[in-house]
């Protein structure tokens, strides 16, 4: 069967620090990747998305960058944190070259900025 | 551009009543559709979809969902509501245009009282 890993779990950092959070997915191949950050408990912003080694689409602008430098393996990167870094980032994955597929969800990384 | 509305915030049940989440979607064309549930801490765990056929879908837990293209609507809904229930709910939306992410509504906080 397949899970998902993310780590660390929690993870409190000063403002101005970096940033290296890594996924990794076992039990599949192939697959897509997705980087979300949740702000408050509620709704996903989604970050990144990956449909193959090296292939990042980036949907928001911001202080964030992702790499994937396996097939499995997703990393969410900063050189320097921001406040409004805080939050709740979640990495999913699924398969299939299209939306029709469920995406499946890490257990999540809770990320404070001071 | 797709977008997912859920109109409540939040919706209080008494264990054992029947509850509803209400999830509206805006699509340039046909969409699929899915439901995720999320417990405090966690990441999110898939409920249902619905790509085509037969409105009514089931889902894990007991759970189901209508599908109304007349209405764009896609509530979940369950007969009788359980305390373990409690728990924030999140309607996605995709499409079959190679872009294989997922848009989130805002997230419904579901309280069954005992």
């Amino acid at each position: 069967s397949q899970t998902i890993h993310q780590w660390p779990a929690t993870l409190v950092q000063p403002v101005g620090s970096p940033l290296s959070l890594e996924c990794t997915v076992e039990g599949t191949s192939n697959p897509n990747l997705y980087w979300y950050r949740q702000a408050a408990g509620r709704g996903l912003q989604l970050l990144f998305y990956s449909v193959g080694i090296g292939q990042i689409s980036s949907e928001v602008p911001q202080n964030l960058s992702a790499s994937r430098p396996q097939d499995r393996q997703f990393i969410l990167s900063s050189k320097k944190l921001l406040l409004s870094d805080s939050g709740f980032y979640l990495c999913a994955w699924s398969t299939g070259t299209s939306g029709i597929n469920e995406q499946f969800f890490g257990p999540g990384t809770r990320l404070t900025v001071l | 551009a797709q977008s997912v509305a859920q109109p409540e915030d939040q919706v209080n049940v008494a264990e054992g009543n029947p509850l509803t989440v209400k999830c509206t979607y805006s699509v340039s064309g046909n969409p699929y559709l899915f439901w995720y549930v999320q417990y405090p801490n966690r990441g999110l765990q898939f409920l249902l979809k619905y790509i085509t056929g037969d409105n009514l879908v089931k889902g894990s837990y007991g759970f189901e969902a209508e599908f109304n293209k007349s209405q764009t609507s896609f509530h979940l809904k369950k007969p009788s509501a359980l305390v373990s229930d409690s728990a924030l709910y999140f309607c996605a939306v995709s499409m079959d245009t190679g872009r294989r992410a997922l848009t989130f509504g805002s997230g419904t906080r579901l309280q069954v009282q005992p």
